[in-house]
């Protein structure tokens, strides 16, 4: 069956611009996660839905940053004024349920680099 | 919150080599533990798992086990692969109870023909 997908893949911006990174997990999977990983370096939690709510957005860096999950599928990660430090891969993953046992699924990520 | 410290890379073998790749972990409670792996171009995926102390995780030749006497869990394979280079990540839940996963910074494993 289909994995999570984001879209784009790849996206370059100008600093102080807005983007939007959008994930679609595997149907039926009720968590979604963000993470963005930097070269050289495992994931970071950014936050996590369960359906259409944030369950934990202790991970988000300020308030640039915003996700959100209207109808508990498909999530959009907005940035808003992007810093040069955003450039990163940001990656959405999803499991069936919320348990902590649970495997979260990953997608191939979107690169995005900030000029 | 827990954390993970895995060996740093990057690891260079023969094809046919033993593999350890070491992780360690602090955490207040028992979390579970879990190895990652990113091969090249792929996404990131899981390789095993484990959820209880002594609980051996394993998938794909490679084994690891919950160790909470030495709070470890390294990832091992008797004899690695060519297709096996990629880069593998140690995982656990921030704190206990929590869904999202603190990862190591992984180790590169480059396997030799």
């Amino acid at each position: 069956g289909a994995g999570v997908s984001q879209t784009p893949s790849n996206k370059v911006t100008e600093k102080g611009k807005y983007v939007e990174l959008r994930c679609d997990p595997i149907s039926g999977h009720t968590a979604l996660y963000w993470y963005r990983q930097s070269l050289g370096q495992g994931p970071e939690f950014l936050i996590y839905f369960q359906g259409t709510g944030a369950a934990d957005d202790s991970g988000l860096p300020n308030d640039r940053f915003f996700a959100v999950r209207p109808e508990g599928s498909v999530s959009t990660l907005k940035i808003q004024r992007t810093e040069r430090g955003d450039s990163a891969v940001y990656l959405c993953a999803s499991s069936l349920s919320a348990g902590i046992t649970d495997t979260q699924y990953f997608g191939p990520g979107t690169r995005l680099t900030v000029l | 919150g827990d954390s993970v410290t895995q060996m740093e890379g990057p690891v260079t073998l023969s094809e046919e080599a033993f593999l350890t790749i070491n992780c360690t972990y602090t955490a207040t409670g028992y979390p579970s533990l879990f190895w990652y792996v990113q091969y090249p171009g792929e996404g990131l995926q899981l390789l095993l798992k484990a959820t209880k102390a002594d609980d051996k995780g394993s998938n794909k030749g490679f084994e690891a086990t919950y160790r909470k006497e030495t709070t470890s869990f390294h990832l091992e394979k008797g004899s690695v692969q060519v297709s096996d280079s990629a880069v593998y990540f140690c995982a656990l839940p921030f704190d206990t109870g929590r869904r999202a996963l603190t990862f190591g910074s992984g180790t590169r494993l480059q396997v030799q023909p």
